[in-house]
């Protein structure tokens, strides 16, 4: 079966420092990889998706940027965290078919991500 | 206006009661449709998808109306284990999510 993990779980960050959250999928080859942003009390916000290794689609301009170095791993980055970057991250992973399908999203266990 | 709009609630029902809400959504070429369920800090989980004859499983029912553009997710016999933030998801070309309708069953 798949499985989607998704760390660290709680990260709390300085202004300007640096950040690195790591996703990574077991039990299907070249899913589609998305980062969603949940702010308190609103949506998920897509920031970025791919389909294949070093294919990344950004959704929103902001100062974070996504990496796909491998076939089942995402990473969030930046290089320098602002406030508004808090935030509770997700991870998520769904059929590698056409992405405008009804293909169903499943989420990892989220980063509760406060920047101070 | 936004793509996916949902009441925020909160929806504070006792045990055993039927409660309902709805979500529209803005392009009318969406193809597909889910209600997710998400618990305060937790990743948000598949309930249902929702089809467009309607379908239920279980005490969740859902329904598609395409000509007025919304979805509704139904809950009976409620239990306390069923408060949670409830999120419509439309699949247009992207999934774009709603911000959640608060269900809050109490004893």
């Amino acid at each position: 079966s798949q499985t989607i993990h998704q760390w660290p779980a709680t990260l709390v960050q300085p202004v300007g420092s640096p950040l690195s959250l790591e996703c990574t999928v077991e039990g299907t080859s070249n899913p589609n990889l998305y980062w969603y942003r949940q702010a308190a009390g609103r949506g998920l916000q897509l920031l970025f998706y791919s389909v294949g290794i070093g294919q990344i689609s950004s959704e929103v301009p902001q100062n974070l940027s996504a990496s796909r170095p491998q076939d089942r791993q995402f990473i969030l980055s930046s290089k320098k965290l602002l406030l508004s970057d808090s935030g509770f991250y997700l991870c998520a992973w769904n059929s590698p078919h056409r992405i405008a399908t009804n293909e169903k999203l499943f989420f990892g266990s989220g980063t509760q991500l406060s920047v101070l | 206006r936004k793509e996916v709009e949902q009441d925020p609630g909160p929806f504070n029902v006792p045990e055993g009661a039927t409660v309902a809400f709805n979500c529209t959504y803005s392009n009318s070429a969406s193809q597909s449709f889910f209600w997710y369920r998400q618990d305060c800090r937790k990743e948000p989980k598949l309930l249902m998808s929702v089809y467009s004859s309607g379908n239920e499983d279980g005490r969740f029912t859902a329904q598609l109306n395409r000509a007025s553009q919304y979805i509704s997710l139904l809950i009976r016999d409620s239990k306390l284990s069923d408060s949670a933030t409830y999120l419509c998801v439309v699949n247009d070309y992207k999934l774009s999510f709603g911000a959640g309708t608060t269900v809050t069953v109490r004893a």
